[in-house]
């Protein structure tokens, strides 16, 4: 039981480049989430997913899509990369109308030059 | 909205000393759930504990307690005799009971234990 994986760890990229996060999950959690976390300021969140197919906006969702295609994968994609895209991404996952805790991944470290 | 502030954005405490750090929230709703995480230097979000705002009794996880003041939307971790291992950033979270269940995090206190 892996629990909540993120792929890859570390990226740097170019301005105007592209790439894609992938997060899995074998959990069998039905809500997905993807959160940013800059210098000084907790994390944010960019998007989420309530279930497979499904997807919603957070807090900072520009510049930014995402997919859910199977139940246990989120990801999250950079159309054009830009210097203040450049942070630190979590994923995380949670069940269904449960209060319980999420559960992160160990976070990628990205960098826009 | 919902907004979740924590003042201290760093603290500093001998080994065995007791802490307590400070989070203060806003918000319109009236059941929803708070949390504390931990992250270590190894960047992985660590559940420390959570508090249902139904539930008068403060929760506790055996170091760990909050004091969780409803009406002053006040939620406080106390750290009892720290340890090293209690180095971390600590973010304050606070969650809706309804739809989607999203966390909204503080902007994080870096605690820092000295032997």
């Amino acid at each position: 039981n892996a629990g909540v994986t993120q792929t890859p760890k570390f990226r740097v990229l170019k301005t105007g480049q592209s790439m894609t996060l992938l997060c899995a999950q074998d959990m069998n959690h039905e809500y997905m989430y993807w959160y940013r976390q800059d210098p000084g300021m907790g994390l944010r969140l960019i998007h989420y997913s309530v279930g497979e197919g499904t997807t919603a906006k957070g807090e900072v969702p520009d510049g930014y899509n995402v997919s859910r295609l199977k139940k246990q994968n989120f990801l999250l994609g950079l159309e054009s990369a830009a210097p203040s895209q450049t942070s630190v991404y979590f994923c995380a996952s949670s069940y269904a109308g449960s209060t319980d805790t999420q559960y992160f991944g160990p976070g990628t470290r990205l960098t826009v030059l | 909205a919902q907004t979740v502030t924590q003042s201290q954005p760093e603290m500093s405490v001998q080994e065995a000393e007791t802490v307590t750090l400070s989070c203060t929230y806003d918000t319109s709703e009236s059941n929803y759930y708070l949390f504390w995480y931990k992250q270590p230097p190894s960047r992985q979000m660590i559940l420390v504990i959570r508090q249902e705002a139904y539930k008068q009794q403060n929760a506790t996880e055996n170091r760990f307690s909050v004091n969780f003041q409803k009406a002053a939307k006040s939620f406080s971790l106390k750290i009892s005799d720290s340890q090293l291992g209690d180095t971390a950033m600590y973010f304050c979270a606070f969650m809706k009971l309804k739809g989607a269940q999203k966390l909204v995090f503080g902007q994080g206190t870096r605690l820092t234990i000295n032997p």
